[in-house]
């Protein structure tokens, strides 16, 4: 298990479309979160699970937006009627629930998501 | 609410200059850690340090050092000696914890450019 892996890297989509990207955090992390982050701007929280629940959500999700974490691994995050406003990074996090030695985020490389 | 602002949005520096990054962040939690995180073109987010609330020490690693300051809400980062391949952006997050581990609130990050 070397880190945190998204899929896919890059999607160009037009817009009215849906989307979706998955997010396969490390095996021992049972948090996982979603960011954006759009040009010049610092990510933006999303949502997060713990396990399978979805613990909270941002008011940037919209309803557009959702997210799931069926088994408590892997994540899905699917956009659906895809606009313009959309394009951005999309980033994974995951992290250990605790706040031991080794707790800290791990990020993954991130979908970048065009929207034309 | 947790907020974290750095104040410098771009910042360009000769080789082997020192410089420094600021952080200041606002939180109402007598426990929290603070991050930063460097982003190089690539776009991953890469761990740089971890630091909690009740430890006050500076840390330095290499050529890296940062300089965490409850009295004026602080966690500065100084990079001596830098090199062109310490451009990116780099950020700074925030993570509350007396009601459980909060997803991280990042800064808008500030861009370094070293130039040769």
């Amino acid at each position: 298990d070397t880190g945190v892996s998204q899929n896919p890297r890059h999607k160009i989509t037009k817009r009215g479309q849906n989307v979706t990207f998955r997010c396969d955090p490390i095996s021992e992390h049972n948090r996982l979160y979603w960011y954006r982050q759009t040009l010049g701007q610092g990510p933006e929280f999303l949502t997060y699970f713990q396990n399978e629940a979805q613990l909270e959500k941002s008011r940037l999700l919209s309803d557009r937006f959702s997210a799931e974490r069926p088994k408590g691994s892997f994540s899905t995050l699917e956009i659906q009627r895809t606009e313009q406003g959309d394009s951005a990074m999309y980033l994974c996090a995951s992290s250990p629930q605790g706040q031991g030695r080794d707790y800290g985020y791990t990020f993954g490389s991130g979908t970048r998501l065009t929207v034309v | 609410a947790q907020k974290v602002t750095q104040a410098q949005t771009e910042i360009s520096v000769v080789e082997k200059e020192d410089v420094t990054l600021d952080c200041v962040y606002e939180t109402r939690d007598t426990t929290y850690y603070l991050f930063w995180y460097k982003q190089p073109p690539s776009g991953e987010l890469v761990f740089l340090i971890r630091r909690n609330s009740f430890d006050e020490q500076n840390e330095i690693s290499g050529r890296y050092s940062w300089n965490f300051q409850k009295s004026t809400s602080s966690f500065n980062f100084t990079i001596t000696a830098s090199q062109v391949v310490d451009s990116a952006v780099y950020f700074c997050a925030l993570s509350e914890h007396n009601s459980g581990n909060t997803p991280l609130v990042f800064g808008k990050g500030t861009r370094l450019s070293v130039i040769a």
